[in-house]
């Protein structure tokens, strides 16, 4: 069984701070990690696909950064907005499992307050 | 607008009822999931069809019936369920091409309650 952690569980920040959260995942036969944002009443969308040890990706005021061989991925949002106000996925694909075979953690709610 | 549309967006449904949830997705993808999320659980895959065939089955029990009849259309069937099966069923899909960063898109999901 693989075991996807993700911390903290929930976290409430003021508008304008920056924030971070952790995915911890198994450091061996590693293929791909996820990263999914997903509000309330919508549908989960992805943010990045990381694959690469040492990855750094970036999408407006999001990143992530990927440490393969440690088995953790880092997401910071930066200047956090209301509308970041979701629950924010890591996933996990396995070496060797069908693309789509994802292991999910339960994610970070991140609540933003004006 | 993902592109994934599942239908209904909410169920309740009795233990002996025979229901079906579906999934459609107009972005020309080659492989369907299906996942599901109960509370305070994270999100577990269920099956997995790769050009219309079954690839994955998560051993989910017998009373939920997948059934792919081309690579847009996807469905669950269920049939006496029971109320630990109450949950979120959320569909997917990707292109299947065997890309390392392929991701997954999403439906919106359906919210089935057994009672």
């Amino acid at each position: 069984i693989l075991n996807v952690e993700q911390s903290p569980q929930s976290l409430h920040v003021q508008e304008g701070d920056s924030t971070n959260f952790t995915c911890s995942f198994p450091s061996s036969n590693f293929y791909a990690l996820h990263w999914y944002r997903w509000e309330t009443a919508k549908s989960p969308e992805a943010l990045f696909v990381m694959t690469l040890n040492g990855d750094e990706k970036k999408k407006g005021r999001i990143s992530a950064t990927l440490n393969t061989k440690e088995g953790y991925s880092y997401l910071y949002i930066k200047g956090s907005q209301p509308e970041d106000s979701a629950t924010y996925l890591c996933a996990f694909h396995a070496g060797g499992t069908s693309y789509g075979k994802l292991t999910f953690g339960q994610g970070t709610i991140l609540t933003v307050h004006p | 607008e993902t592109g994934v549309t599942q239908t209904p967006r909410h169920l309740v449904m009795g233990m002996t009822n025979k229901k079906s949830l579906k999934c459609e997705q107009h972005l020309g993808h080659n492989a369907m999931y299906w996942y599901k999320q109960s509370a305070k659980k994270p999100l577990e895959l269920m099956f997995v069809y790769n050009f219309k065939e079954q690839t994955e089955n998560n051993s989910v029990p017998s009373r939920f019936s997948p059934e792919c009849p081309n690579s847009s259309h996807l469905f669950l069937h269920l049939h006496t369920l029971q109320p630990e099966d109450s949950a979120l069923y959320l569909c997917a899909s990707s292109q299947q091409q065997g890309r390392t960063n392929e991701k997954l898109f999403f439906g919106s999901g359906t919210q089935l309650s057994v009672l």
